[in-house]
């Protein structure tokens, strides 16, 4: 089967600093990437998204960077707030033309220290 | 509606009792999916569809496992004779454009089998 992992299962930051959470992934295949932010009680929120044509993407405070060389995803957030606490999960698609599942790895909790 | 909802929130089930989620997409969105999260977790994938077309089962346990989508009708999950480890929470997760674009994932139904 497909293996999307986390580097760090929990991860403490101040707040206003940068926050980075890694992601590793095995399918050299793979097209299609989402981050997705979970808090207590609830489902996952879709945060940003990559595909495989590009090395970076950012968004709102948020930075995606794919590595494929080296089969790395990282999602870089920009002066923590305490709102940001959750549990961040990348996902993987490597069918994206065809419609198949997504690999969800394991997750990593973000805890933002005032 | 603007949100997936998903009813019930909560549901215990003695071991070998049938179990039955409910998910409604948001309007306009032609994607279902449905995920099993386990202990917070990773999510795994169970199966999609595609308006009332199953787009993609290769996650379903099918010996206890059945997904509807009928037209007019929320979508539904139903366990057959659930066992301890199908105690999770699963998320139903609806999108306009399959897997290539965002999924909005509703609130979870965390499903308890004693």
């Amino acid at each position: 089967g497909e293996s999307v992992g986390l580097h760090l299962p929990t991860l403490s930051v101040q707040e206003g600093d940068n926050s980075i959470i890694n992601c590793a992934y095995s399918n050299s295949a793979s097209d299609y990437f989402i981050w997705y932010k979970q808090e207590s009680g609830k489902g996952p929120q879709f945060i940003i998204d990559i595909r495989s044509n590009m090395d970076k993407r950012q968004g709102q405070r948020v930075t995606v960077l794919l590595n494929k060389t080296v089969k790395h995803l990282s999602l870089q957030i920009a002066a923590t707030q305490p709102g940001d606490s959750a549990v961040y999960f990348c996902a993987e698609n490597p069918f994206m033309y065809t419609g198949n599942q997504f690999y969800f790895g394991t997750g990593t909790s973000l805890t933002v220290i005032p | 509606g603007e949100e997936v909802a998903q009813t019930p929130k909560h549901l215990v089930r003695g071991e070998g009792q049938k179990a039955k989620l409910y998910c409604a997409p948001i309007k306009g969105h032609s994607y279902v999916f449905w995920y099993q999260q386990v202990l917070k977790n990773e999510f795994k994938f169970l199966i999609s569809f595609q308006n009332e077309n199953v787009f993609d089962e290769t996650g379903m346990p099918k010996e206890r496992f059945s997904a509807k989508c009928l037209p007019n009708s929320p979508c539904s999950l139903e366990i057959q004779a659930t066992k301890l480890e199908d105690s999770a929470v699963y998320f139903c997760a609806s999108s306009q454009t399959g897997v290539s674009g965002e999924q909005y994932f509703g609130p979870g139904t965390r499903l308890t089998v004693t």
